[in-house]
């Protein structure tokens, strides 16, 4: 089945560290994007990239970096310089094109 | 600035009991509208694109309509499986490149 696919479900982060949130997608869509929720707020842009080797701030970037070698993965690194990084983590896809975005299952990055 | 306000935050039903959620939006250059349902802890499930003011789509005991400044959802005699945030949002055409703007969500709750 085509997806996307998020890993881990669940991340604990120490202070000072850097951890990596994968996803990975397999629907063939050239644009992939990272959101950030927190409770009682929207889904907030982090980054996004509509093709391999390029990608775009959103309206929250900072204390996040990306990459996106392959097509088909996008991951996102929560660097210490972000300094709230509690939330949960969405990554999306689309064709480049105003269609729908597809969502993964989320990962859920908490303090230690 | 890009505004989408979803009312109520939250809302209770009995099931059976038929209502509507309602998505306000300013942007310029509409490009889609779209709603999305999600169940805690999950990603967002896509469940409609709006493209243009009197458009209507349906899927089961959901409706989506659009206007000029805002969608509803109609939900026509809801199960306790309706129960979830339910999700709207736009994208603009302005924008170079394919992206979205989140309202806040309405938790529904439909009780047996």
């Amino acid at each position: 089945d085509g997806g996307i696919t998020q890993s881990p479900k669940y991340l604990f982060r120490k202070e000072g560290q850097n951890v990596t949130l994968s996803c990975e997608q397999n629907l063939n869509h050239d644009a992939m994007y990272w959101y950030r929720q927190d409770p009682g707020q929207g889904l907030r842009l982090i980054y996004y990239s509509q093709i391999v080797n390029d990608f775009q701030k959103g309206d929250i970037a900072e204390g996040y970096s990306v990459s996106r070698e392959k097509k088909e993965s996008f991951p996102l690194t929560v660097t210490s310089a972000q300094k709230n990084p509690t939330a949960f983590y969405l990554c999306a896809s689309s064709t480049v094109s105003n269609q729908p975005q597809h969502f993964g299952d989320g990962t859920r990055l908490s303090i230690l | 600035e890009d505004q989408v306000t979803q009312s109520p935050e939250a809302l209770r039903l009995q099931e059976g009991e038929s209502s509507s959620l309602n998505c306000s939006y300013t942007v310029s250059g509409l490009r889609g509208l779209f709603w999305y349902r999600q169940d805690p802890g999950k990603g967002p499930e896509f469940l409609f694109t709006l493209y243009s003011a009197g458009e209507e789509k349906e899927k089961e005991r959901l409706k989506a309509t659009l206007t000029k400044k805002e969608s509803f959802l109609h939900i026509t005699a809801p199960k306790p499986e309706d129960s979830a945030t339910y999700l709207c949002a736009v994208h603009q055409r302005n924008s170079g490149y394919s992206t979205l703007t989140f309202g806040k969500g309405t938790m529904l709750l439909v009780s047996p």
